[in-house]
């Protein structure tokens, strides 16, 4: 069946520092393919989402790039700040299903400053 | 905004006793709600799909019986974990949809359930 496997947490960076947080996926057809995000004490929000091959999302500095080739959708940004603190979800939503998503396993980023 | 609320945020109970878990949208109407359960260190494992006015759609493995969903309304679903275990102790959360939106789901907080 479809799944999610996302790098294994927690990492954490100095502010400024790069970030990449490895996602990749196995699914038949092509999902959609998504990254939310869970601050502490709120509840999952969408970051950025791609619905097909080479299609690159983008919102607060993150970005992540669909690629069907490596089945990858690895979420990155420049310059990390102390409030991108979260647990950061990679997820993928099937053509066919009824609108579920399926998660990977989450990975808590901790940024000191 | 798109708000999705669960009552309570926490609750402990004791083993055999039933808990019910609120999900409302609460600013705008949601046909399709989902339950999810995620174990510490793990992903959101999707439980059912409920849909206002039908009944839920499990996903494999999950007991009707024992976690029985009700979405009465197009702005309130509820999950009631019936005769409890501390094999049940999660954190549940539900996302709610749209009306007519494919797309996006909109995630409550979560609640955490500790089943003594």
């Amino acid at each position: 069946g479809d799944s999610v496997t996302q790098m294994e947490g927690p990492v954490t960076l100095s502010e400024e520092a790069f970030l990449t947080i490895n996602c990749t996926y196995t699914a038949t057809g092509y999902p959609s393919l998504f990254w939310y995000v869970q601050y502490p004490g709120e509840g999952l929000q969408l970051l950025l989402k791609a619905t097909k091959a080479d299609d690159k999302g983008s919102n607060k500095g993150f970005e992540a790039t669909y690629r069907k080739e490596t089945t990858s959708f690895h979420l990155e940004k420049g310059s990390v700040q102390v409030s991108d603190s979260a647990v950061y979800f990679c997820a993928l939503k099937g053509r066919g299903s009824q609108g579920n998503l399926i998660f990977g396993k989450g990975t808590k980023l901790s940024v000191k400053p | 905004g798109a708000v999705v609320s669960q009552h309570p945020s926490w609750v402990i109970c004791k083993s055999g006793t039933s808990v019910k878990i609120e999900c409302r949208s609460l600013d705008f109407q949601a046909t399709t709600m989902f339950w999810y359960r995620q174990f510490p260190k793990q992903s959101l494992m999707l439980m059912a799909t409920s849909n206002e006015g039908s009944k839920a759609t499990y996903e494999q493995g999950v007991e009707k019986d024992k976690f029985l969903i009700n979405h009465a309304s197009l702005t309130l679903s509820t999950l009631t974990v019936t005769s409890a275990h501390p094999e049940d102790s999660s954190f549940y959360i539900c996302s709610a949809r749209k009306t007519r939106s494919y797309n996006e789901q909109f995630f409550g907080p979560g609640t955490r359930l500790t089943v003594l």
